[in-house]
């Protein structure tokens, strides 16, 4: 079955750096979603990307969608200490079922 | 507020017993999911409904099933529970029936079994 796999599992960053969460899947997608989870949270839905190399960006994050719609990454530019939580890619496996990556946990100190 | 409400918000029982939870859709959604999150872990899919009938069916245990009612609310039962049950359990809506749109999650019910 479709795995949608996330590195890194962690990441502690000084408030003011960058952060990059990839986002791998095993079958091409048609869509791939991000959520952010915060701690004690539901998550809560980014964006979705559709097209081949689609690159959008929402303030101070901006997502990518790979060519081959097998990958997609999350980049934070200039962290704040409100990023802080649980970022998950989604994507569909084609028959109705909505499969979430691993996740990565975001940790800003101040 | 996502607008998915799902009861109880806490629950703690003990092993064997039976439980249910349940999530109210979104006005208008026809879509829930489920999902369970054990501590610290990803969100591992469970089952799909869509207005009355299952569409798809994740890593989900025999011994739990999961129905949604004409009304589009949707109960989770668990029975014969275990202490690796103790987990969060998300409900989502969506207006759509698969494959793209946004999922809109409730806060969830942690469920906690002694």
């Amino acid at each position: 079955g479709q795995q949608v796999m996330q590195i890194p599992q962690y990441q502690h960053v000084q408030e003011g750096e960058d952060f990059t969460t990839y986002c791998n899947s095993s079958t091409t997608l048609s869509n791939i979603q991000w959520y952010k989870q915060r701690p004690g949270g539901h998550p809560v839905f980014l964006i979705q990307l559709v097209k081949s190399g689609e690159v959008k960006k929402q303030k101070r994050l901006t997502f990518q969608f790979g060519e081959a719609k097998k990958n997609s990454s999350l980049h934070i530019t200039a962290t704040q200490t409100t990023d802080v939580g649980t970022y998950f890619c989604a994507g569909p496996d084609g028959f109705n079922k909505f499969y979430f990556g691993s996740g990565t946990k975001l940790n800003v100190k101040p | 507020d996502s607008g998915v409400t799902q009861t109880p918000k806490h629950l703690i029982t003990a092993t064997g017993q039976r439980v249910t939870l349940r999530c109210s859709p979104r006005s208008g959604d026809l879509s829930v999911y489920w999902y369970q999150q054990s501590l610290d872990q990803g969100l591992q899919f469970l089952i799909h409904y869509y207005n009355g009938e299952e569409r798809a069916k994740g890593n989900i245990l025999e011994r739990f099933s999961a129905q949604q009612f004409p009304d589009l609310h949707s109960e989770l039962n668990l029975s014969s529970l275990e202490l690796g049950d103790s987990a969060l359990y998300f409900c989502a809506s969506s207006p759509l029936g698969g494959n793209t749109g946004e999922l809109f999650f409730g806060e969830g019910s942690r469920l906690t079994v002694l």
